[in-house]
């Protein structure tokens, strides 16, 4: 069973506001993610870590920042939150098993106004 | 450049069989999978293909030709409980997941 988990579920925040979304798996997993994804919308991967202190961007153009201190945690920060902000984040990981399925967070739902 | 191509929504009747067809464009090839996604949830893990031919698990089966660029997911005996949306995801040659869009499956009654 997959053990990673997201908080906060949901946020609704003022322009300008810092955010930071939690996400935390207990697998041991060395890669995790962050995609963004629009109700209806395909997933687009913002950043990623393949372990410890190591971080990229993804395909998607975002200014959020990620930090992979611990290999269980990976949190995003939103410096200054925009409307344009709105939208769900989905963070998962995976492991070095056969497959290199992705297992995934419930999601953080964020509304910025 | 890489592209996945779906069918953007198809509609389907309880117990009844549907297929859903993923062909793809991508640099390199390392394995496609397909999720399963709720509304408003998380995707879930439902199937891997590596090498052709199809993979049978319970209701669903996953089909893959590699020469083709062309998968399909098979769903038998539906359920009302299927309604959702189906994401085929390729993993490329740097081991990169590329996504396609979903296919949302309605079924009705």
């Amino acid at each position: 069973e997959a053990d990673i988990y997201q908080t906060p579920r949901y946020l609704v925040i003022g322009t300008g506001k810092k955010i930071t979304l939690e996400c935390s798996q207990t697998m041991g997993h060395d890669k995790m993610y962050w995609y963004q994804q629009d109700p209806g919308m395909e997933l687009h991967l913002i950043h990623y870590s393949y372990g410890v202190n190591s971080t990229e961007k993804g395909d998607l153009s975002s200014e959020s920042t990620v930090s992979r201190i611990r290999t269980e945690h990976f949190p995003l920060t939103l410096e200054s939150a925009r409307p344009s902000h709105t939208s769900q984040y989905l963070c998962a990981s995976s492991g070095t098993g056969d497959t290199g399925e992705l297992f995934f967070g419930e999601g953080s739902r964020l509304t910025v106004l | 450049g890489q592209n996945i191509d779906q069918p953007t929504e198809m509609t389907a009747t309880e117990g009844a069989i549907v297929q859903i067809n993923c062909t793809y464009q991508t640099s390199g090839f390392n394995g496609l999978f397909w999720y399963q996604q709720h509304a408003g949830e998380a995707p879930t893990f439902l199937s891997y293909n590596v090498l052709d031919g199809l993979e049978e698990k319970g209701r669903f089966s996953s089909f893959l030709s590699r020469s083709k660029g062309y998968s399909y997911l098979l769903l038998k005996e539906l359920q009302m409980k299927d309604s959702a949306s189906y994401l085929c995801a390729v993993t490329d040659s740097n081991y990169q997941l590329i996504w396609g869009a979903g296919t949302k499956l309605i079924i009705k009654p």
